[in-house]
């Protein structure tokens, strides 16, 4: 089993839906759980990030984290067309500068 | 303008050729590191430093070379490529690794994108 997995997509959603993303990981020693946004032809960058379990949010983005499943969820609440993209889950353990990230989830939202 | 540079931007070589990808980045950061981007593989960590003189592998290191000399530098270097490091290579910084309960954000470079034929 790799350690993250993540569903790459493509996952297509009409305008102003709310969208889900998911990973699934192996690793109980992962503290750090971060949600990356990558545009076509561009460098990943740092969406959201939460320390341990619990829920985290930002504007129109939630981040969850559930330990005992081993899943965490990044959630887009009315979804625009700007929000198209690839969505990258990363994970660090503590005190470990080692990052995994999953594979990539490709979102395109339907105007 | 804070930044992560990567030169060169494209690049197409041959087999057995050695080159080097060089990073740099103008915030003073001490933890740098190389990743692999390859579709259907995701991105991938090559190697990554804490701070000068300071360096270890991440996940696919084999085939790779990295030196930090600098703080500002790390220069990713292929002795001998292969095809099957042909690949969009991403350099990124941040202040430093984790620390307590906080995550440092990783600022990636715009990316390189090397063909070994």
């Amino acid at each position: 089993q790799k350690e993250v997995e993540q569903d790459p997509g493509p996952l297509s959603v009409p305008e102003g839906a709310i969208v889900s993303l998911n990973c699934t990981y192996s690793n109980s020693a992962f503290q750090y759980f971060m949600w990356y946004r990558q545009y076509s032809r561009k460098g990943p960058e740092l969406l959201m990030y939460t320390y341990s379990s619990g829920n985290k949010e930002d504007g129109r983005f939630t981040a969850q984290v559930d330990k005992s499943s081993k899943y965490i969820s990044l959630f887009i609440r009315d979804s625009q067309p700007s929000d198209s993209a690839t969505y990258l889950c990363a994970m660090s353990g503590h005190r470990d500068d080692k990052i995994i990230f999953g594979k990539g989830t490709r979102l395109h939202i339907l105007p | 303008e804070a930044q992560v540079t990567q030169n060169p931007r494209y690049l197409i070589t041959v087999t057995g050729k050695k080159l080097t990808v060089t990073c740099s980045q103008n915030m003073n950061h001490e933890y740098m590191s190389w990743y692999r981007q390859d579709p259907g593989l995701g991105l991938r960590q090559i190697y990554y430093s804490m701070n000068v003189e300071v360096t270890d592998k991440g996940d696919v290191p084999e085939g790779y070379k990295v030196s930090r000399k600098e703080k500002r530098n790390f220069p990713l270097i292929l002795e001998s490529p292969s095809p099957n490091q042909t690949s969009l290579y991403f350099c990124a910084s941040s202040l430093s690794g984790t620390s307590g309960s906080s995550y440092n954000e990783q600022f990636f470079g715009p990316g390189t994108r090397l063909t070994v034929l």
